[in-house]
C-alpha cells in the first residue's frame, strides 16, 4: 500500500539559506512523485513532478527534487529561500494498484522564512 | 490554463442541514476529486469521479455523498452536517493519472 511521509509539521529558515523539505514514499510498484505548494486562503497548486526519466527534476519558482529509488526519498530543495516561499508544502505519491491509480498526499510541512 | 471554480470560499451552516458544495472546471478532464483538509492531517480523498454519472468512495466517505451529471461539474453533498465535517473542501481535476488541479477550497463552518 501506498504512503507518504513527510519529516517535520513545521520548518523554518532564514532569508537566503537552504530549503530542505523532506519526503519519503512506499510503493510496490514505480510511483509517480509530486511536490505541491499551498499558498494562505488558496487551493493546492504544482512545484514539480517525477514520472520518469530523469531523476533531478526542476520545478517553478527555483525549486527541484530528485527520485532516490533506493532511499525511498523525493526531497524538495530550493538553494536560497525567498520571503514569498513561505506556504505549506504536500508530498504526494501515485501509483497503480488493485483499485486503479491512486493519489496520496503526506501531512503537509508549513516553512517559515525569517528575514 | 485550467480553471478549478467553487461554489462559496466561505460557508456556514447548522448542525443537520443539508450542505451542497459544487466544484466545475473547463478543461474537460475526466478526473474530478473531493479532498477534506484537516491540520496535521493533509488532505483526505472522500470521493472521486473518473467519468459522467461514475463514482468512487475514497478513504473517509461516511456522512459524504456526491454527484456527477455532466462532465465539467462534481458536487459534494453532506446529508446532513455535523461539527465533526468543519473543515477545509477542496476539489481538483486531472487527465489520467497526471497532475491534479486544484480549486481555492471551501472553508465550512458547522455550528
Amino acid at each position: 500500500a501506498q504512503s507518504v511521509t513527510q519529516l517535520g509539521s513545521h520548518v523554518s529558515v532564514s532569508e537566503g539559506a537552504l530549503v530542505l523539505l523532506r519526503c519519503n514514499y512506499s510503493s510496490s510498484v514505480p510511483p509517480y512523485l509530486f511536490w505541491y505548494v499551498q499558498y494562505p486562503n488558496q487551493g493546492l497548486q504544482l512545484l514539480l513532478k517525477y514520472t520518469t526519466g530523469a531523476t533531478l527534476v526542476k520545478g517553478i519558482n527555483g525549486f527541484e527534487a530528485e527520485f532516490k529509488k533506493s532511499e525511498t526519498s523525493f526531497h524538495l530543495t530550493k538553494p536560497s529561500a525567498h520571503m514569498s516561499d513561505a506556504a505549506e508544502y504536500f508530498c504526494a505519491v501515485s501509483d497503480f494498484g488493485t483499485g486503479g491509480f491512486k493519489t496520496i498526499f503526506g501531512a503537509g510541512t508549513r516553512l517559515f522564512v525569517k528575514a | 490554463d485550467v480553471k478549478v471554480t467553487q461554489s462559496s470560499r466561505y460557508l456556514v451552516k447548522r448542525t443537520g442541514e443539508k450542505v451542497f458544495l459544487e466544484c466545475v472546471q473547463d478543461m474537460d478532464h475526466e478526473n474530478m476529486f473531493w479532498y477534506r483538509q484537516d491540520p496535521g492531517l493533509g488532505l483526505r480523498l472522500i470521493y472521486f469521479s473518473y467519468d459522467v454519472k461514475m463514482k468512487e468512495k475514497g478513504d473517509i466517505p461516511e456522512g459524504y455523498s456526491v454527484s456527477r451529471e455532466k462532465k465539467e461539474r462534481f458536487s459534494l453533498i453532506l446529508e446532513s452536517a455535523s461539527t465533526n465535517q468543519t473543515s477545509m473542501y477542496l476539489c481538483a481535476t486531472s487527465a489520467f493519472v497526471e497532475t491534479q488541479y486544484f480549486g481555492p477550497g471551501t472553508r465550512l463552518l458547522v455550528l
